[in-house]
């Protein structure tokens, strides 16, 4: 069963401190993970996105890991600010369809405080 | 910035009301989706579309209905709304083009539905 699993579900760091949140799947046959920031009440938005040949990527502070052989996945927000306060979803993509099937996790619900 | 639209943000309607969901994106996308969303919990999809006049259910069963007449605009239908109807609609689009790398999915700002 293609599933997308997320840890920690909930985390609380303060402002400056660096956080790592991680991402298992079994999806198969992959095609993509990315990693979105999603506000309380508004759309998750793309932070980065890497294929299987990808193992790292960066935006800004947050650089994200990728391991295909063990299927896992991490997103490292370095120097955490109060605006870096939302839930962080990884989401994998398959390739055995045209559509390119997404694949969610619960998302892992991340606090800076001051 | 994602040039892609919905409204209303925010929904209050009795049981039984017919209510639509707008969904608007000017970015020439083929695929667009529907998603449904509970607070602390994973996106579901419930309906997506490849172009137009093509819609399909998605993975979560849904009473809501949805169009694609025309490829900007993709809106959702609930034709007598249930207080179970209650959630956070997500409305996406997507472009695929050759290699992986540049698949992405642009989300809307979501409609925030309450059913009394």
């Amino acid at each position: 069963k293609n599933q997308v699993e997320q840890s920690p579900q909930s985390l609380i760091i303060l402002e400056g401190k660096n956080c790592t949140l991680q991402c298992n799947y079994t999806v198969s046959p992959f095609s993509n993970l990315r990693w979105y920031k999603q506000d309380t009440g508004r759309g998750p938005v793309s932070l980065t996105i890497m294929t299987f040949s990808e193992n790292t990527k960066s935006n800004g502070r947050y650089t994200a890991t990728l391991d295909a052989d063990t299927k896992q996945s991490s997103l490292h927000i370095t120097a955490s600010q109060l605006s870096d306060s939302a839930s962080y979803i990884c989401v994998v993509s398959d390739r055995g369809s045209t559509l390119g099937r997404l694949y969610f996790g619960r998302g892992t619900q991340l606090t800076v405080w001051p | 910035e994602a040039d892609i639209y919905q409204t209303p943000r925010y929904l209050v309607i009795g049981t039984g009301k017919k209510i639509t969901l707008e969904c608007s994106q000017t970015m020439g996308h083929d695929k667009m989706y529907w998603y449904q969303q509970d607070p602390g919990m994973e996106l579901h999809l419930i309906h997506y579309s490849y172009g137009v006049n093509s819609t399909e259910k998605g993975d979560l069963s849904s009473e809501s209905t949805v169009s694609r007449i025309r490829t900007e605009h993709f809106p959702l239908t609930l034709e007598s709304a249930r207080p179970s109807h209650t959630s956070q609609y997500l409305c996406a689009s997507r472009k695929i083009s050759s290699g992986s790398s540049t698949d992405t999915q642009y989300f809307g700002p979501g409609t925030r539905l309450t059913v009394l």
